[in-house]
């Protein structure tokens, strides 16, 4: 059983469009992290939520920890074809990061 | 600008033949860490640095090898190569607890045949 769920694992959507994707868990974090991989890519840290019912934007991204920080959610406004990409959350393990399976996002033209 | 430098981006190799993937970064960072990234199973640990000559399994260290001898460096060892090696490697560093985020490598992708 994966500790980070995350869904949907694939979303294919207009330029224009917004969406939403989630990070479930049933444990409580400290935190969470937020990145995004572009192909043949490393991972890049987009944000860290840190406290319950924090709400955090970059330009047209907006993150969300759950009230009991259990869950996280990234939504993207009018969606651009340079959002493309693997967007993965994970949390700080024992001397590790432990990443769920990640969404795989396609904004087309 | 504060990076993580892995080399090489591409490497092919054959069977047996052994190789090293370099590993260096700008942000005296104390903390690395190597992860393979393969199709269906994620990101995965292989090994990780505490700080100099302090090292550590990860979750799939079979097959490597790992130093610390400087604080900026940490190659990545593949003694005897095989097929089921053949994946996406990245490198990162943090600070000690991780909690404000990984800096990553641009990966090396390597394939034995």
């Amino acid at each position: 059983t994966q500790l980070l769920e995350q869904s949907p694992q694939f979303l294919s959507i207009q330029e224009g469009e917004n969406l939403t994707v989630y990070c479930n868990s049933s444990s409580v974090f400290s935190s969470l992290q937020w990145y995004r991989q572009e192909p043949g890519e490393g991972p890049v840290l987009l944000v860290t939520v840190v406290t319950g019912g924090e709400v955090k934007k970059l330009k047209r991204l907006t993150f969300q920890f759950g009230d009991a920080r259990k869950d996280s959610s990234l939504h993207i406004t009018a969606a651009q074809p340079g959002d493309t990409g693997l967007y993965l959350c994970a949390i700080q393990g024992a001397q590790k990061l432990v990443f769920g399976q990640g969404t795989r996002l396609t904004i087309n033209p | 600008e504060a990076q993580v430098t892995q080399n090489p981006r591409y490497l092919i190799t054959v069977t047996g033949k052994k190789l090293t993937v370099t590993c260096s970064q700008n942000m005296n960072h104390e903390y690395m860490s190597w992860y393979r990234q393969d199709p269906g199973l994620g990101l995965r640990q292989i090994y990780y640095s505490m700080n100099v000559e302090v090292t550590d399994k990860g979750d799939v260290p079979e097959g490597y090898k790992v130093s610390r001898k400087e604080k900026r460096n940490f190659p990545l060892i593949l003694e005897s190569p095989s097929p089921n090696q053949t994946s996406l490697y990245f490198c990162a560093s943090s600070p000690p607890t991780g909690y404000y985020g990984y800096t990553f490598g641009s990966g090396t992708r390597l394939t034995v045949v």
